[in-house]
């Protein structure tokens, strides 16, 4: 989906180093998640936030932490990276205005740390 | 504790025939159902829905149908066509909490 944004597509970092991966949107919805994806596991949840002043943890929270800046940015940071953190990342929004919003997707970071 | 099962991470189909992918679930107070479908180096993309009111949901080739008493909803596509292949994942959601857990997948193949 164009309209939410993931920088980078692909990073390569190393244990022990801080990373921030970006999530813009123009779709003007409100609430935006964070979720990450193994081999075998499917998507989990990270953190998720419903507006700028609301942040929830989700199911994988430990070792990650985020930051909504505006309703159109939500960034997630990882202050200092493990192995196991190694996954592809998806940032996602959906509308509250709609009783039964889908999530909308962006296409991923690939993080892989080193 | 895996709220939401995709048992099988595999399916092979022939091309214009019907693939039936299930997903099962255990929290009782889910009421939004969603399947995603995906392809490799693109995020999920929704592909239909359905609510706990209804058992069933059509939405041209794709069909949900949800049993409650059973915990259980299936994504019906006919027919199955090769850009049909991808992984296909479904997710639910409890009333109020705007919070999605997904299965973990299942990856369809439908051969020419």
């Amino acid at each position: 989906d164009a309209d939410v944004t993931q920088t980078p597509r692909n990073r390569i970092t190393k244990t022990g180093k801080r990373i921030m991966l970006e999530c813009s949107q123009t779709k003007g919805h409100d609430r935006m998640y964070w979720y990450r994806q193994d081999p075998g596991l499917g998507l989990r949840l990270i953190y998720y936030s419903f507006d700028v002043k609301d942040i929830n943890k989700g199911e994988i929270s430990d070792g990650y932490s985020v930051s909504r800046q505006a309703q159109a940015k939500f960034s997630l940071s990882l202050e200092s990276a493990i192995p196991n953190q190694t996954a592809l990342y998806f940032c996602a929004t959906s509308d509250s205005r709609e009783l039964n919003s889908p999530l909308h997707f962006g296409n991923g970071t690939r993080l892989t740390v080193t | 504790d895996q709220q939401v099962k995709q048992n099988s991470p595999s399916l092979s189909v022939q091309e214009g025939r019907i693939s039936i992918l299930n997903c099962d679930y255990t929290n009782s107070m889910f009421d939004y159902f969603l399947w995603y479908k995906k392809y490799p180096a693109e995020g999920p993309t929704f592909l239909i829905s359905i609510s706990s009111i209804k058992d069933k949901n059509e939405d041209g080739r794709f069909t949900v149908f949800l049993n409650k008493s059973a915990k259980h909803l299936s994504l019906h596509i006919v027919p199955s066509q090769p850009g049909d292949s991808a992984v296909y994942f479904c997710a639910a959601s409890a009333e109020g909490t705007y919070k999605y857990i997904f299965g973990t997948g299942t990856r369809l193949k439908v051969l020419a």
